[in-house]
């Protein structure tokens, strides 16, 4: 099952900053905070990942709780091409190469012009 | 760049039918991953491969097969496909010690 909660579905205007929130109250202290993005007719895409410092890349801005119990994916200024399901995934920290993702269902962020 | 292709995009089969599903990387990238997706759910693991010959079980792996004869391919093998089942598969492959995955576009399943 899942370890992540997030809201189903959110909606936004173009050129607004998104922020997209993802409860993991049970999270492990050796546990990565992931997010990808899925179009339709695509695999999922990766958009960013932390462990416990804030990260920000080209795509995004992710703020980590400082008790790591929730995080936030903030996209600024989105565009229509922003429109896709957004996931929050944990994924154990491995000293193997195998690493599992249990993906939930994600909220699907819709964005109008 | 690498690109990672599954074949084929769609597929429709008939009830009971034995399919295959193949998924090809040139990234070089020693774990491959076989996920189900239903709609309106998340990803489902089905089968991993952590190197070329090895085989290890997700959590959705009764029903389905697997092969990883080489490094660069992973195919799934649907042993008796289930009447109105509609789901897409996703394959995906990670180097080791790299955090990201990447997944291949898809191949749509539906069973008439």
């Amino acid at each position: 099952d899942a370890k992540t909660t997030q809201p189903d579905s959110m909606e936004s205007t173009e050129g607004e900053t998104v922020h997209l929130p993802c409860s993991h109250a049970t999270i492990s202290g050796n546990e990565y905070i992931y997010w990808y993005r899925q179009v339709p007719l695509q695999g999922p895409e990766y958009v960013t990942h932390g462990l416990q410092q804030n990260t920000t890349n080209s795509m995004a801005f992710l703020a980590i709780a400082s008790d790591r119990k929730s995080s936030t994916l903030i996209l600024p200024h989105v565009s229509l091409r922003d429109a896709a399901v957004y996931h929050c995934i944990l994924r154990a920290i491995a000293s193997s190469s195998f690493s599992k993702l249990v993906f939930g269902q994600g909220t699907s962020l819709s964005v109008v012009p | 760049g690498g690109i990672i292709t599954q074949t084929p995009k769609f597929l429709i089969g008939q009830e009971g039918q034995k399919l295959t599903l193949k998924c090809q990387q040139n990234f070089n990238h020693d774990t491959m991953y076989w996920y189900r997706q239903d709609s309106g759910k998340g990803l489902r693991l089905i089968y991993y491969s952590i190197t070329e010959n090895d085989l290890q079980k997700g959590d959705l792996s009764e029903g389905y097969d697997a092969s990883r004869e080489k490094k660069s391919s992973f195919s799934l093998t649907v042993t008796s496909a289930q009447k109105n089942e509609m789901a897409v598969f996703l394959c995906a492959s990670r180097d080791r010690g790299h955090s990201d995955y990447t997944f291949g576009s898809g191949t749509r399943l539906l069973v008439i």
